[in-house]
């Protein structure tokens, strides 16, 4: 069946980094554009990157983009997150998504990673 | 940005009775709407794409319905489990965005 699982979380300091891994089983990553949405506390959710199968396109939302890089490793069917100059707004959890058919909506989701950037 | 406004903000009911969940656009979405759950400690699962069809395995109490700027989630019949947070969103336009969401409890 279909799993994503998110690792890499955790404390960071603002303008410190971290690199959030999602790999996925049951279905193969390269087939399907994938993408990073985050929910802040007490926020609602709040798309932040897209990927395309081949790896050859990104999106960001405005909030990160310069920031934050999205890659995507095929052989280990997996997908990162590399978080540069984090802030205190980037505090969230942060959620790996399969996009359904390259429609922009998500029909799998992993359970999420927590980002917790504070002094 | 396109902006989701869902209402109410929280709705708090009855085992058996019938949830009716908002979210307006503030532009015209047409069918372009999708409608997820989220349980807590847990990502959130679709459950309505196309503003009205059902995801795989979802069960026939979920429906939606609209069109435009305006639609519905009706959850028919609420049981235990569907207490959880409702999220709408949109993905006609650039970038994909999604309501604040509505908490359904569970008296």
């Amino acid at each position: 069946q279909v799993q994503l699982v998110e690792s890499g979380g955790g404390l960071v300091k603002p303008g410190g980094s971290l690199r959030l891994s999602c790999t996925a089983s049951g279905f193969t990553v390269s087939d399907y554009f994938m993408t990073w949405i985050r929910r802040a506390p007490g926020k609602g959710l709040e798309w932040v990157s897209y990927i395309s199968g081949s790896g050859s396109d990104t999106y960001y939302a405005d909030s990160v983009r310069g920031r934050f890089t999205v890659s995507r490793d095929n052989a280990k069917n997996s997908l990162y997150l590399e978080m540069n100059s984090l802030r205190a707004d980037d505090t969230a959890v942060y959620y790996c998504a399969r996009d359904k058919n390259s429609n922009y909506f998500f029909d799998y989701w992993g359970q999420g990673a927590l980002v917790t950037v504070s002094t | 940005d396109t902006v989701m406004t869902q209402s109410p903000a929280t709705l708090s009911m009855s085992p058996g009775e019938r949830a009716t969940l908002s979210c307006r656009a503030d532009d015209s979405l047409r069918t372009n709407l999708a409608w997820y759950q989220q349980k807590p400690g847990q990502g959130p699962r679709l459950l309505i794409y196309g503003a009205s069809t059902r995801a795989t395995g979802i069960s026939a109490r979920f429906s939606g319905s609209g069109s435009g700027t305006e639609f519905t989630l009706t959850i028919s019949s609420l049981q235990s489990e569907d207490a959880a947070v409702y999220y709408c969103q949109q993905y006609t336009y650039w970038p994909p965005a999604f309501g604040q969401g509505t908490k359904v409890e569970i008296k």
